[in-house]
């Protein structure tokens, strides 16, 4: 099993859907968790970071983390063809080293 | 602020050579990770520098591959004897020591071994 699962989709939206992505972790001690966006042919750019439970909202972006179930997720409001990417859950237990999902791949259609 | 630089972006290889990946990491940031991402899948770990110090090697870091960082600044991930299972992309991030663990990536190098 690996450590943090995530859908790969891919996953098809109309523009202004909303739109949710969701990843599982098998590792409590993980306490800084991210989500990484990813465009065909580029590295991952960070989009949102979040330390331990709670929520953090970033425009039309937010994450949510819920340790006692080991899942977090990422929201993304009034979707934009510009969206369009492979979204990465990333997380740490002592920032040594990120472990990322496998990506789910997002197609946002106008 | 330049990014982090990767070279060479793409290399194609016969099964059995030597390849060198190079990677310029952001000046001021004293780490420098590899990563490795296959189609479909998220970056996978390898291995991290903190300045010229090798802190870990994942056991995917098989004894062909070795990763140096002379004088802390840029890194060279060397794959002796290519498998056509390393084709891959190989993406470097570099970062400050800082509790948030952000990494900024560079747009990576792709590997296609023949």
């Amino acid at each position: 099993q690996k450590e943090v699962e995530q859908d790969p989709g891919p996953l098809s939206v109309p523009e202004g859907a909303i739109v949710s992505l969701n990843c599982t972790y098998s590792n409590s001690a993980f306490q800084y968790f991210m989500w990484y966006r990813q465009y065909s042919r580029k590295g991952p750019e960070l989009l949102m970071y979040t330390y331990s439970s709670g929520n953090k909202e970033d425009g039309r972006f937010t994450a949510q983390v819920d340790k006692s179930s080991k899942y977090i997720s990422l929201f993304i409001r009034d979707s934009q063809p510009s969206d369009s990417a492979t979204y990465l859950c990333a997380m740490t237990h002592n920032t040594d080293k990120l472990i990322f999902g496998t990506g789910t791949r997002l197609q946002v259609f106008p | 602020d330049t990014g982090v630089s990767q070279d060479p972006r793409h290399k194609i290889t016969k099964r059995g050579q030597n390849v060198t990946f190079r990677c310029d990491p952001i000046s001021e940031h004293n780490r420098l990770y590899w990563y490795r991402q296959t189609l479909g899948q998220g970056p996978e770990f390898l291995t991290y520098f903190q300045n010229e110090a090798q802190l870990e090697k994942s056991r995917l870091l098989s004894d062909r591959f070795s990763a140096e960082r002379p004088k802390g600044s840029f890194s060279t991930l060397e794959i002796q004897r290519t498998e056509q299972g390393d084709s891959a992309m190989y993406l470097c991030a570099s970062s400050w020591t800082s509790p948030t663990g952000e990494l900024f990536f560079g747009e990576g190098s792709r590997l296609t071994v023949l």
